[in-house]
């Protein structure tokens, strides 16, 4: 069964400070990985998206990176700021019949002054 | 150009109530797919529509229905209302190919059932 999870569930940072978010995949067989940011009460948005032979991308302060072999990938954000405070969740697809896509839970980051 | 739109942005209604809500996709996108989201749940996949045709269902009860129109507007309609339907609904519309697709939401409708 396909699945995605991440960890953690929650996180309050301080201003300023670096956080690092995870999210571990079982979906076969792959086709990308995309990490994206939603705002309280608004639709999810993209931020990086990784294939397969991609193991880092950056976008502004954010930073994907995926190790296909353990089938894991990770959020780095730099410098945070209180505008980062969203919910940040993990979207696998694969190359099926056609697109299908798992989510992870989301991981919901509390930025504070 | 207009990205994934979608009406109305919040509603209440009651329970026994049905509630239609709409999507109209990316200009020129055919795929239309809805999820419900909450907090405990995250999103959790409905149903996909290509074509005016029903490619793909999520595990929800016979209560929720869509349908999707020639101009690749999409409608989905949950009927007798129950208290644990209240969710944010999102529209989202699949764009690419090969293995850079990519999901475009909309904001999302929110429904409160009272």
């Amino acid at each position: 069964k396909n699945q995605v999870e991440q960890s953690p569930q929650s996180l309050i940072i301080l201003e300023g400070k670096n956080c690092t978010l995870q999210c571990n995949y079982t979906v076969s067989p792959f086709s990308n990985l995309r990490w994206y940011k939603q705002d309280t009460g608004r639709g999810p948005v993209s931020l990086t998206i990784m294939t397969f032979s991609e193991n880092t991308k950056s976008n502004g302060r954010y930073t994907a990176t995926l190790d296909a072999d353990t089938k894991q990938s990770s959020l780095h954000i730099t410098a945070s700021q209180l505008s980062d405070s969203a919910s940040y969740i993990c979207v696998v697809m694969n190359s099926g019949g056609y697109q299908k896509v798992t989510f992870g839970t989301g991981t919901k980051l509390q930025v504070i002054p | 150009k207009a990205g994934v739109t979608q009406t109305p942005r919040y509603l209440i209604k009651t329970r026994g109530q049905q509630v239609t809500l709409s999507c109209s996709p990316i200009s020129g996108h055919r795929s239309v797919s809805w999820y419900q989201q909450t907090p405990g749940q995250g999103l959790q996949f409905l149903f996909e529509y290509f074509s005016e045709t029903q490619r793909n269902k999520g595990n929800f009860p016979g209560r929720f229905s869509g349908r999707q129109f020639s101009n690749s507007r999409s409608e989905m309609n949950v009927s007798t209302l129950e208290l644990g339907d209240s969710a944010l609904y999102l529209c989202a519309t699949f764009t690419g190919a090969g293995n850079t697709g990519e999901l475009f939401f909309g904001e999302g409708s929110r429904l409160t059932v009272l």
